[in-house]
This record gives C-alpha cells, sequence and structure tokens, in this order.
C-alpha cells in the first residue's frame, strides 16, 4: 500500500542549530513534493515545493532535498529560532497534480 | 492572511443530521481541494474541483458531497453524521493542479 512516513517522534532542538526533517515514501512516483508548516488550529501554509527532477531547493534558512532513488525528502531549518516551532506537513503530488497525498507530521520544538 | 475563507469556523451538531461546510477560494485561483484531519488519522484528500468540475476523488465516503459553484466557492455537504465524522476539515485552493496550495483556517466539527 501507499505510505508516506515522517519523523516518528516529536524533535526538540536547541535554538541556533539545524532541524532536519524526514519524509519518507513508498510505492508512489511523485511528480513533485511540498513541505507545509501548520501551527495549532490554523491551517497549513506552503513554504518549500521541489520537483522530480530537482536535488535542492533553498528559500532563506529552509532548504529542502528530494532524492528519488531513496523516496526521501530530507527538510532542514539552519539557524532554528523558537518562533520555527510548529508541525511540519510534506505533501506528494503524482503527475495530474490533482490529487495530494500528505504525510502525518512533526512536531518540531526549538528550546530557547 | 491565506485569502481562503471557510465558513462556519465551529459547528456542533447530532449524529444522523446533515452540515454544509462554506469555501471561498483565494482570488484568482480555480482549483479547490477539500480534507479532513483527525488526530489519528492526519491530512486525508477528500475532493478537488477545478474551474467548477471535479478533478480527483480521495478518502470521500459516500455520505459526502461536494460541489463549486459559477463564482468558484465551493460547498462540501455531509449527511447521515456519525461520531466518527467529527473533524477538522480544511479548504486549499490554487492556480491550478501543480500550485502550492493554500488553506483556510478550517471547520471544527464536533458531532455529540
Amino acid at each position: 500500500s501507499q505510505k508516506i512516513e515522517q519523523n516518528s517522534e516529536a524533535l526538540n532542538i536547541q535554538e541556533g542549530k539545524t532541524a532536519t526533517l524526514t519524509c519518507n515514501y513508498t510505492n508512489y512516483s511523485p511528480a513533485y513534493l511540498q513541505w507545509y508548516r501548520q501551527d495549532p488550529g490554523r491551517g497549513p501554509v506552503f513554504l518549500l515545493l521541489i520537483r522530480e527532477n530537482e536535488k535542492e531547493k533553498r528559500k532563506e534558512r529552509l532548504k529542502v532535498t528530494f532524492d528519488t532513488t531513496l523516496k526521501q525528502s530530507l527538510f532542514h531549518i539552519t539557524a532554528s529560532q523558537p518562533a520555527d516551532s510548529a508541525t511540519y506537513l510534506c505533501a506528494l503530488a503524482l503527475n495530474t497534480g490533482n490529487q495530494f497525498y500528505f504525510g502525518t507530521g512533526t512536531s518540531l520544538t526549538v528550546i530557547p | 492572511d491565506s485569502g481562503v475563507t471557510q465558513t462556519p469556523k465551529h459547528l456542533i451538531t447530532a449524529t444522523g443530521q446533515r452540515v454544509t461546510l462554506r469555501c471561498s477560494p483565494r482570488s484568482g485561483d480555480l482549483s479547490v481541494y477539500w480534507y479532513q484531519q483527525s488526530l489519528d488519522q492526519g491530512l486525508q484528500f477528500l475532493i478537488q474541483y477545478y474551474n467548477g468540475e471535479e478533478r480527483a476523488k480521495g478518502n470521500i465516503l459516500e455520505r459526502f458531497s461536494a460541489q463549486q459553484f459559477p463564482d468558484l466557492h465551493s460547498e462540501l455537504n455531509l449527511s447521515s453524521l456519525e461520531l466518527g465524522d467529527s473533524a477538522l476539515y480544511f479548504c486549499a485552493s490554487s492556480e491550478q493542479g501543480y500550485q502550492p496550495q493554500h488553506f483556510g483556517d478550517g471547520t471544527r466539527l464536533s458531532i455529540l
């Protein structure tokens, strides 16, 4: 069956360190992958998109990698801040672009 | 502010009842997506519309239906409600299938 797995445990890191979140998938061939941030009681907010033919994308302190051989995406937040504390979701889209499959999310806490 | 408006924010009703959730997409967006988010299931894709036409169906129950109107707003109808339907229902919009999605803040549905 199709499955998307993110860090199974909540992630706690010290302020200023780099947070690395993983998204592993099986039985998908995604055309592209997106990362979202979700705060309690709010809808997800789009952060980054990476296509299947791209290895890496950056935006300010954020970096995402996409390895279609390993079926894995890594999401990095450098110089983390307490304001980065949230749940982060990865989402896969197939070629049609009409249907998205979300992971269950990783809860990140940045400790001052 | 994502530009996506969902009403109502909260809805409390009883088993067996029917409710309608409403979504106004971001200005210019033609695609509307509906998701259900519960604690144990994560964000589950229900259905997508593009410019009034249904484009993709996910894990949507037969008791649920949706439509997108000519002014592009969308409604999700849930009928014969069961306790297990209690969840957060999100609407998202995008320009077209491959673009980032913009989420509303959801409707919290509680079935008593």
